[in-house]
């Protein structure tokens, strides 16, 4: 069957401190990644997709980059977070019907 | 002008209600649209895809007006699992791969 992970489910980072998050998906092969980011009673902001292993298109500037290592895992990461980077991070992917998405990722920055 | 424009709401319904969502999008070009819900801190779920001659899910309908560009979503009997922000979704132009999401109306239905 389809899934899709984000890890980890939560996370509380220093000003400055580094960012890795992680997506993956099973079940399905060559898929189009999307990276998108919801702040506290906002709609959602697309951030970077990926269209295929090393295809990355970044929608905004931003202190963020994002890397699609292998087929099914997708990476967004930051070398020093800023406090506006807190939100809600949700990984998603394509499929006939529309964007399925993982879990997300709650990253407060203090 | 945003491209997917909502209800701001918040819309407070009792149960067994019909309450009715619109959403506007400023892209004429855009191909395809949904509507999901989203639960309080979680991620956003298809609730259903929107066509052209409207669709029915169960309790749901959902329409679309490309002359107007507008998209509805009816819920009918409300029930207090529905509770929820209702997003309305559209791809964007010339892109089937990319979707944007208006800023959701939120709905609470009391017992």
């Amino acid at each position: 069957s389809q899934t899709i992970h984000q890890w980890p489910a939560t996370l509380v980072q220093p000003v400055g401190s580094p960012l890795s998050l992680e997506c993956t998906v099973e079940g399905t092969s060559n898929p189009n990644l999307y990276w998108y980011r919801q702040a506290a009673g906002r709609g959602l902001q697309l951030l970077f997709y990926s269209v295929g292993i090393g295809q990355i298109s970044s929608e905004v500037p931003q202190n963020l980059s994002a890397s699609r290592p292998q087929d099914r895992q997708f990476i967004l990461s930051s070398k020093k977070l800023l406090l506006s980077d807190s939100g809600f991070y949700l990984c998603a992917w394509l499929v006939e019907r529309g964007q399925f998405f993982g879990p997300g990722t709650r990253l407060t920055v203090l | 002008r945003k491209e997917v424009e909502q209800d701001p709401g918040p819309f407070n319904v009792p149960e067994g209600a019909t309450v009715a969502f619109n959403c506007t999008y400023s892209n004429s070009a855009s191909q395809s649209f949904f509507w999901y819900r989203q639960d309080c801190r979680k991620e956003p779920k298809l609730l259903m895809s929107v066509y052209s001659s409207g669709n029915e899910d169960g309790r749901f309908t959902a329409q679309l007006n490309r002359a107007s560009q507008y998209i509805s979503l009816l819920i009918r009997d409300s029930k207090l699992s529905d509770s929820a922000t209702y997003l309305c979704v559209v791809t964007r132009s010339g892109s089937a791969r990319q979707l944007t999401f208006g800023s959701g109306t939120q709905l609470t239905v009391l017992p």
